[in-house]
C-alpha cells in the first residue's frame, strides 16, 4: 500500500535550518509529484510548494522562495525539504504530499513538526 | 492571490445532515477537493474533483459546486465524522497555486 514517512520532530534555533525528508513506498516514486504543505499550531493548511521526482523541478509559493528547497534521491525513494533562516513563524507540522500531475492530494504523510524557539 | 471563505464551524445533530459551504470567485469554473482532519491527524481526502468520492470513503459523504460556492454533505452524521474539514483548489494563475480554505470544525452535538 502506498506510505510516506517522515523523519521525527526537530527543534532548532531562529536563523538555524531544517531538512525533512519523506520516504516513499508502495507506488512508482517517479510517477507522482510530491507537494509539502504545512500547518501552524491551531491553524489551517498552508501550501509550500512541488517537487516533480521525475525531473527534479521544483516551484515553490512566493513566500517561500529564496527560503526553501525541495530535493530528492530516487534511489531512495526520498523527497526533502529543506527551510533555512528559520524564525518562531514557522513552528508547525509539515506534510508531504503525493499528488498526481493534476488532481487531488492522495496521500498525506503523518507530518513533522518543527519549532523554532531560542 | 485567490481566496476560499468556509464558516469557522458547523454544528449537527446525530443523524442529521451537515452541510459545509465553501465560497470562492467563480469556483464553479475549478475542481474542488474536500479533506477531512482529525485532531492530531493527517488530513484525509473525502471528495475530489468536485463530486467524486474516495473508495474508501463512505456514500454519506457527497460534494456539489456551481457559481461561487461548492458544498461538502454529510448525511446521517455520527460522532465519528467530528471534525476538521478544508477545501482546496488549484489555480495556475495566482500564487499560490494551491488554496486550502480556513477550515470548517464540524461539531456532532
Amino acid at each position: 500500500q502506498v506510505q510516506l514517512v517522515q523523519s521525527g520532530a526537530e527543534v532548532e534555533s531562529p536563523g538555524a535550518s531544517v531538512k525533512v525528508s519523506c520516504q516513499a513506498s508502495g507506488y512508482r516514486f517517479t510517477d507522482f509529484y510530491v507537494h509539502w504543505v504545512r500547518q501552524a499550531p491551531g491553524q489551517g493548511l498552508e501550501w509550500i510548494g512541488w517537487l516533480n521526482p521525475n525531473t527534479g523541478a521544483t516551484d515553490y509559493a512566493r513566500k517561500f522562495r529564496g527560503r526553501v528547497t525541495m530535493t530528492r534521491d530516487s534511489s531512495i525513494k526520498t523527497a526533502f525539504m529543506e527551510l533555512s533562516s528559520l524564525r518562531p513563524a514557522d513552528t508547525a507540522v509539515y506534510y508531504c504530499v503525493r499528488r498526481p500531475k493534476t488532481g487531488p492530494y492522495d496521500y498525506w504523510g503523518p507530518g513533522t513538526l518543527v519549532t523554532v524557539s531560542s | 492571490s485567490y481566496v476560499l471563505t468556509q464558516p469557522p464551524s458547523v454544528s449537527v445533530a446525530p443523524g442529521k445532515t451537515a452541510r459545509i459551504t465553501c465560497g470562492g470567485n467563480n469556483i464553479g469554473s475549478k475542481s474542488v477537493h474536500w479533506y477531512q482532519q482529525k485532531s492530531g491527524q493527517a488530513p484525509v481526502l473525502v471528495i475530489y474533483d468536485d463530486d467524486d468520492r474516495p473508495s474508501r470513503i463512505p456514500e454519506r459523504f457527497s460534494g456539489s459546486n456551481s457559481g461561487n460556492t461548492a458544498t461538502l454533505t454529510i448525511s446521517r452524521v455520527g460522532a465519528g465524522d467530528e471534525a476538521d474539514y478544508y477545501c482546496q483548489v488549484w489555480d495556475g494563475s495566482s500564487d499560490p497555486h494551491v488554496v486550502f480554505g480556513g477550515g470548517t470544525k464540524l461539531t456532532v452535538l
